[in-house]
């Protein structure tokens, strides 16, 4: 069974620039997160969709930020204009089912390192 | 406040010896989850044990063990007989809310590196 996949592994772009990253949870997974590490900071919470709808987006640090899910499937977080502050690796995760405890646990993605200039 | 605390930034073990890993955490929720992750120089995140609150007895899972004590509010993980591909830094990270509940954002620590030497 195929894992999360994520792309690009790497993006590198100047400020103001436009990046739009993408999630393919695994197959049959409902649930799709996204998480972000700053430099030198702990791993936060962006957002999570439950199939194709926002269950939280608390996260999103602001509204240069737009992740969507499509169908239900992959999932893209756009960042638009990019800033300085926005580097960082970019991580989904996505788990099968809330409603039991055994599938409750998040797989995550190999991430996507962004760095803007 | 923290709600998740690892406060070894790094941490030296010999091959074949084993290795615990802090992890303290802050919650006012009864029901909760912690997990563990690895995550090695490649950079992908690899879920390594599961832990819940209501787990009267510790989780493990292979070489790795969960040293769960609830009135401390700790969940270490101890690696066993490390290996040297058990370098990697190492994550803490803890859902609040009980399962099904429809919310399971995780909150993490800022990770421990564990270096395993021969």
């Amino acid at each position: 069974e195929a894992g999360v996949t994520q792309f690009p592994s790497h993006s590198v772009i100047e400020k103001g620039q436009t990046v739009t990253l993408r999630c393919d949870p695994i197959s049959g997974h409902d649930n799709l997160y996204w998480y972000r590490r700053v430099m030198g900071k702990e791993i936060k919470f962006l957002l999570h969709f439950v199939k194709e709808s926002k269950q939280d987006e608390s996260g999103m640090p602001n509204n240069r930020f737009l992740a969507e899910r499509t169908g239900g499937t992959y999932s893209t977080l756009k960042v638009q204009p990019a800033e300085l502050e926005d580097s960082g690796v970019y991580f989904c995760a996505s788990s099968q089912d809330l409603r039991e405890r055994d599938t409750d646990t998040q797989y995550f993605g190999p991430g996507t390192r962004l760095t803007v200039l | 406040a923290q709600k998740i605390t690892q406060t070894q930034p790094g941490m030296f073990v010999q091959e074949k010896e084993a290795v615990t890993l802090d992890c303290t955490y802050d919650t006012s929720d009864q029901s909760y989850g912690l997990f563990w992750y690895k995550q090695p120089s490649s950079g992908e995140m690899i879920f390594l044990i599961y832990q819940g609150s209501y787990d009267e007895q510790n989780a493990t899972e292979g070489r790795y063990s969960l040293n769960f004590q609830k009135a401390r509010k700790s969940a270490n993980l101890v690696i066993s007989a490390s290996q040297l591909g058990d370098s990697a830094m190492y994550f803490c990270a803890m859902r609040e809310g009980l399962y099904g509940s429809g919310y399971s954002t995780l909150t993490f620590g800022k990770g421990t590196m564990l270096l395993v030497s021969p």
